[in-house]
């Protein structure tokens, strides 16, 4: 069963416009944590934020913020007044503490954004 | 300034050829891992290391081997190349067990014909 779904394949927007990427995990442990990646076209993979199993409270940087929902097991990413700087494909990942934190990645939603 | 670096970038091989990727980190990391990138599959683990001369298998290791002889270095091995592991490849390295992202090179790109 795949532990982390990242159900939107490509999502375009225009520039400026806000945009969700959406991630829902399963687990059975208590103590696991969560992560966003970036991939731009260029290819390498850039960490955005960790997020443990401990802590709901919703994260903001810059444009960017993150959703944490244990009630719902979703890690959603949003964007605000996208740039097409953002266009790149975004991975979602979960590592757990008891399979050695292991991690356990999304497929990733592929983000255009349109001037 | 430290950083992780896999060569070659690119690499084109036949089928049945042993390959060898290479992985160098420079940040002392104890753990590291090795993974594929293919459309649809996002990435998948293939082995990963927590120290010298430790080894591990992931998800999808058939094909693939690694050794860790020292703390910087993680060679990945394909014993007789297949045109199914056309694929990206990514190293990865974290400083320990109680640390948790990851951080990964540059990727390979390698083509079995």
């Amino acid at each position: 069963a795949q532990k982390v779904t990242q159900a939107q394949t490509e999502i375009s927007v225009v520039e400026k416009e806000d945009v969700t990427l959406d991630c829902v995990y399963e687990t059975r442990d208590t103590t696991y944590y969560l992560f966003w990646y970036k991939q731009p076209p260029s290819g390498e993979l850039v960490f955005l934020i960790r997020r443990n199993s401990f802590d709901e409270q919703n994260e903001i940087s810059g444009r960017y913020s993150w959703n944490f929902q244990k009630s719902t097991s979703s890690f959603n990413f949003t964007i605000t007044a996208s740039q097409v700087v953002d266009s790149a494909v975004y991975f979602c990942a979960l590592s757990e503490v008891n399979t050695g934190n292991q991690f356990y990645f999304g497929t990733g939603t592929s983000l255009t954004v349109i001037p | 300034d430290a950083e992780i670096t896999q060569s070659p970038r690119h690499k084109i091989t036949e089928t049945g050829r042993q390959v060898t990727l290479a992985c160098h980190q420079t940040w002392n990391h104890n753990n590291m891992f090795w993974y594929r990138q293919d459309l649809g599959h996002g990435l998948r683990l293939i082995h990963y290391s927590y120290g010298v001369h430790d080894t591990n298998k992931g998800e999808v290791s058939d094909g693939y081997s690694v050794s860790r002889s020292n703390t910087e270095d993680l060679p990945l091995t394909l014993e007789s190349a297949a045109s199914s592991q056309t694929s990206v490849y990514f190293c990865a390295s974290r400083p320990g067990l109680n640390s948790y992202e990851q951080y990964f090179g540059p990727g390979t790109r390698l083509t079995v014909t």
